[in-house]
This record gives structure tokens, sequence and C-alpha cells, in this order.
């Protein structure tokens, strides 16, 4: 198995911030890096893939970076829709891995 | 638009098998891979395991020796048994499509069901 952590497991922000949000894989991974926001009671969604990919229908605020073993979520200017919990996930091998989740609130 | 519905029974007793099925609507189930993934409450997201039109399967080892996925093309369907379940087992269970572009993602999620093991 490749362990995924993600840094801050918590973050407190304001509406317009700019914040980041790191995953780290335990071994290199190239680019196989997703990232998911998942609101309470609600399936996640797909935000980036291959590490810096942007989904469609994402709203470009949201972008990746990374490769490797280290990887950054960041938010340029934060919505009242962005407050929810991010997880990273890794497809270079399976068992497929999420890091264990951040939850962005507002401050 | 592809669209993915889990239906489960809710409720489990401990040592029993629990059985969830997917059904896939608006789109051809033999194009990609299938996926299982759950989440107990409060906590965070396991894969566990996928299948692909082939009837090919790859699971989560930590699972492996309870788990079968399987699908039928002719219901547009793929389905989860988990053997063996105890109270750790309790958890929303997602059905996932796999996309692939530079590498695979999960591009698309049922709403999960909530199973819960209790006698």
């Amino acid at each position: 198995d490749i362990p995924m952590t993600q840094s801050p497991s918590f973050l407190s922000a304001s509406v317009g911030d700019r914040v980041t949000i790191t995953c780290r894989a335990s071994q290199s991974i190239s680019r196989y890096l997703n990232w998911y926001q998942q609101k309470p009671g609600k399936a996640p969604d797909l935000l980036i893939y291959a590490a810096s990919r942007l989904q469609s229908g994402v709203p470009s605020r949201f972008s990746g970076r990374g490769s490797g073993t280290d990887f950054t979520l960041t938010i340029s200017s934060l919505q009242p829709e962005d407050f929810a919990t991010y997880y990273c996930q890794q497809s270079d091998q399976t068992p497929y891995t999420f890091g264990q989740g951040t939850k962005l609130e507002i401050k | 638009q592809v669209q993915l519905q889990e239906s489960g029974p809710g409720l489990v007793k401990p040592s029993e098998t629990l059985s969830i099925t997917c059904n896939v609507s608006g789109g051809s189930i033999s194009s990609t891979y299938w996926s299982w993934i759950r989440q107990p409450p409060g906590k965070g997201l396991e894969w566990i395991g996928y299948t692909f039109y082939t009837g090919s399967t790859k699971y989560n080892p930590a699972l492996k020796s309870r788990v079968a996925v399987s699908l039928d093309t002719s219901k547009s369907q793929f389905s989860l048994k988990l053997s063996s379940v105890t109270a750790a087992d309790t958890a929303v269970y997602y059905c996932v499509r796999e996309g692939y572009d530079r590498g695979a993602y999960f591009d698309l999620w049922g709403r999960g069901t909530l199973v819960t093991v209790s006698s």
C-alpha cells in the first residue's frame, strides 16, 4: 500500500483567503494524484486529476501542483461554497489509497 | 448523462454477508472500470475493489478474503458482496466509475448507501 498524508487535517479560513493543502505520498507516484471535495452528507466530487488537470466544470480558482511524493491543492480566493473536506488519492497502484482528509472551516 | 444508484439492505447482522447493487443508467457499463468505495461514519475513504466488463477484478488486500465484486452487463449493474461482517464494516458504501486520462480517477459517484452492522 501507499499511505497518503495530508496536512493540515483542519484549516480555518475566511472568504477571499488563499489556502493551500498539502498531500505527501510514502513513495513516488509520478503525477498519479487526484483531489476530491466532499460536503456533508454528499459523495465526493472530483476536482483535480493527474496532479494538475482541472476536471470539467470545476472553477479555475482551484489548482493542483506537484509530482513524485509532494503535491498541493490551492484555492486562490475562497468562496462560501468551498468550505468542505478535501481528500487526495493516489492512482499509481492498487490498492488505491486516500489521504485522511482536510476539513476546511469558516473562520 | 450517466447516473449511478446503489441499493442495499440498510442493516446487516454480524457474521452475515452484505450485498449491494449499483444500477448504471444513461450509459454503457461495458466501457470502464467500476469500483466500490466505503466511508465509515465521520471517517475517511477506503477503496474496496473494482471490476471490468470482461469480468476481471482487483481487490484491496485488507478485504480480499471477504469481498467479491461482479458485473452483469445484461442488467447494467455491478454488485458488492462482503462476507463475515462486523461493526467495523458499518459505513456508507459508494459505487463509483473510474475514468482515465493520464492516470485513473473517480469521476462519477453514486449517492451512497449506509449499511449498519448490528444485531
